[in-house]
């Protein structure tokens, strides 16, 4: 049973380009989750998914911002217009029903 | 402001010696964790203690709990080098059962000196 996977590992885009960061959740979990880590910070909270629903933003900023868990498929952060303060490492988490998480490896993403 | 604070920010100790962070939250909450991060690299989930829980223990590690100081300490117990990392707590404060939105703390950042 592989691990919440995450790519890319690492994203470069330069000011106004879009990113996109996929995470593919553990087999049979249905609750995903997203966090940002700015450098020598703690992780905060963006926002709780679940199979084509989004349960939970309170922590995704308003604008550029959204995030997806289609039927099939990985979940999707997507970062339109991207600012040198969206550098971070964005990480992913997944759970089953009332249980823990486990995080992804991470997607380190750099705007130049 | 910050459910999660730890202390100390950064320790420093000798292998062999035993390291001690704490950390202290705000609300109510349904379980508290512990992680450890390697520079530039994911989370590793390390313990796990409930909220009617007051101690627990996983090898090297023994984490403390007590909700009515709304604080926790993680005792790293003959620390080695690998053990260098930064290490921290993450709370649970939504809903009942173990769920993955968690809020954490800034962390502490320990160096194991061989």
């Amino acid at each position: 049973n592989a691990g919440v996977m995450q790519n890319p590992r690492h994203l470069v885009r330069r000011r106004g380009q879009e990113a996109r960061l996929r995470c593919s959740p553990m087999k049979g979990h249905s609750h995903v989750y997203w966090y940002r880590q700015l450098p020598e910070e703690g992780l905060k909270f963006m926002v709780y998914l679940q199979k084509e629903n989004i349960i939970d933003e309170s922590g995704m900023p308003k604008e550029r911002f959204s995030a997806e868990f289609p039927k099939e498929g990985p979940s999707i952060l997507r970062i339109q217009q991207v600012v040198r303060g969206d550098s971070a490492a964005y990480f992913c988490a997944s759970s089953p029903l009332d249980s823990q998480a486990f995080f992804g490896q991470g997607t380190r993403l750099t705007v130049v | 402001s910050q459910q999660g604070e730890e202390d100390p920010q950064a320790l420093s100790i000798q292998e062999g010696e035993n390291a001690t962070m704490n950390c202290s939250y705000k609300t109510s909450i349904n379980n508290l964790q512990w992680y450890r991060q390697n520079s530039g690299r994911g989370l590793v989930h390390l313990i796990l203690i409930r909220s009617n829980e007051r101690e627990k223990h996983s090898g090297r590690l023994r984490v403390t709990l007590d909700t009515s100081k709304k604080s926790s300490s993680l005792l790293i117990t003959a620390s080695r080098a690998a053990d260098t990392a930064s290490y921290f707590c993450a709370t649970d404060v939504r809903g009942s059962g173990n769920t993955g939105k968690l809020i954490f703390g800034q962390g502490t950042t320990l160096q194991v000196k061989p």
